[in-house]
């Protein structure tokens, strides 16, 4: 059973105009959320994160946001630019020990 | 660089052969992960090393799979009598220590093929 769900597998977007990814989570002991960016042939590289006791955390382009109740975060990138093209995942955990991945969001910035 | 470096990067096996796959973390990091992905899924845990004690284990899919990080630094990923199904995607992360909100660095991985 899939804890951290990502339904959209692909989302295109013009140059300039807002991102955003969602991501859906089961598991109310989750307490800490990372996004990862990863491109073709390359490990994940750590996008941003957010702890459950806030709602937002913002960093340059990219804004998190956090909805506990609807067990809901998203990612923002504002304003989208082409080399922003790559699978977006979002992460989940309760322990540090252990952390839970989406499926993963490609996303197509177009010039 | 310094970043977290894997090998071998691709891994062509005969089912039923053994593999073994390393990891070099970040020289420091106290906290190391192994995660496999499959194509089209995103990383699914596999286990995880405070130093040299291994303190999760729940991922691993079955006792064909092992894993070691005997001096706290370098880890292997052991998958014996190979299977089909072991075709993936192998990452390894490390992190500076447990929580503390520190994120995960993560290698480019091997990618195992299984025929």
């Amino acid at each position: 059973d899939q804890q951290v769900k990502q339904n959209s597998p692909s989302l295109s977007v013009q140059e300039g105009r807002i991102s955003i990814l969602n991501c859906d989570y089961t598991n109310s002991m989750f307490d800490y959320f990372l996004w990862y960016k990863k491109y073709p042939a390359e490990g994940p590289t750590f996008l941003i994160s957010i702890s459950s006791i806030k709602d937002k955390n913002e960093d340059g382009r990219f804004t998190v946001f956090l909805n506990k109740s609807a067990k809901h975060l998203s990612l923002h990138i504002v304003p989208s630019q082409p080399g922003d093209s790559a699978v977006y995942f979002c992460a989940a955990t309760y322990n540090f020990n252990k952390f839970y991945f989406g499926s993963g969001t490609k996303l197509n910035v177009k010039p | 660089g310094a970043g977290v470096s894997q090998s071998p990067r691709y891994k062509v096996a005969k089912r039923g052969q053994d593999v073994a796959l390393r990891c070099d973390p970040i020289s420091g990091h106290v906290s190391l992960f192994w995660y496999q992905q499959a194509l089209g899924q995103g990383p699914e845990f596999l286990t995880y090393f405070q130093n040299e004690a291994q303190l999760d284990k729940s991922g691993l899919p079955s006792d064909r799979f092992f894993a070691e990080r005997p001096e706290g630094s370098v880890s292997t990923l052991k998958i014996q009598r190979t299977q089909q199904e072991d075709s993936a995607v192998y990452l390894c992360a490390s992190s500076l220590e447990t929580g503390n909100n520190q994120p995960q660095h993560f290698g480019d991985g091997t990618r195992l093929s299984i025929l």
